[in-house]
């Protein structure tokens, strides 16, 4: 079993629209979490922590439920630049390791 | 302010031939260091890291190794690669827990 799982999608919704992915993790040490967007062939850039308490930016938000270990975004009023893939990350080990999802990709059409 | 620089930037080599990708960090010192793989339409998976000098941890047995000879220095080699070596490596350091930074990533085909 993948350390972090996410549906690899694609999500093809309309501009305006609503979109949330989650994501599992099956190490319950795992400490820290993100969400990680990578355009097509670039590198990952980081979007947003992810806190249990729940963190909001903008259209974004992200929440954490360590009880049933899997982290969530929620995407508001898509626009066509939110295409992308989006990445969960799990730190682990004293922040040592810092493992990726395969990430979800997401198409925002006109 | 801490820059990550990674290189080259695209590779093509033969089957069988030796590999060296290298990384280095500015502005930082005694990061955390890691070697990904990002293969055609997948995600990333976590080949190495490292906590110091000379101390690797590998994820996956693979045709690869690293090494870490500078603090601040991250190297990725093989010494016969293999086809399904190709893909886009990337190189990432942090800095405790707040952010992974990514070097520009190398192409690397195999043929």
């Amino acid at each position: 079993r993948k350390e972090v799982e996410q549906d690899p999608g694609p999500f093809n919704v309309p501009e305006g629209a609503t979109v949330a992915f989650n994501c599992t993790y099956s190490n319950s040490a795992s400490q820290s979490f993100f969400w990680y967007r990578q355009d097509c062939r670039k590198e990952p850039k980081l979007l947003m922590s992810v806190y249990s308490s729940g963190n909001e930016d903008g259209r974004f938000t992200a929440q954490l439920n360590r009880a049933s270990q899997y982290i969530s975004l929620l995407i508001r009023d898509s626009k066509l630049s939110d295409s992308a893939t989006y990445l969960c990350v799990a730190l682990t080990g004293g922040y040592q390791k810092v493992t990726f999802g395969t990430g979800t990709k997401l198409q925002v059409i006109p | 302010s801490q820059t990550i620089h990674q290189w080259p930037a695209t590779l093509v080599q033969p089957v069988g031939s030796p590999l060296s990708l290298e990384c280095t960090v500015e502005g930082t010192s005694n990061p955390n260091l890691y070697w990904y793989r990002q293969a055609a339409g997948r995600g990333l998976q976590l080949l190495f890291y490292s906590v110091g000098i000379g101390q690797i941890s590998s994820e996956v047995p693979q045709n690869l190794s690293a090494s870490r000879p500078q603090d601040r220095q991250f190297i990725l080699s093989s010494k016969k690669l293999l086809l399904s070596d190709s893909g886009f490596y990337l190189c990432a350091w942090m800095d405790g827990n707040t952010e992974a930074f990514f070097g520009q990533g190398t192409r690397l085909t195999v043929v």
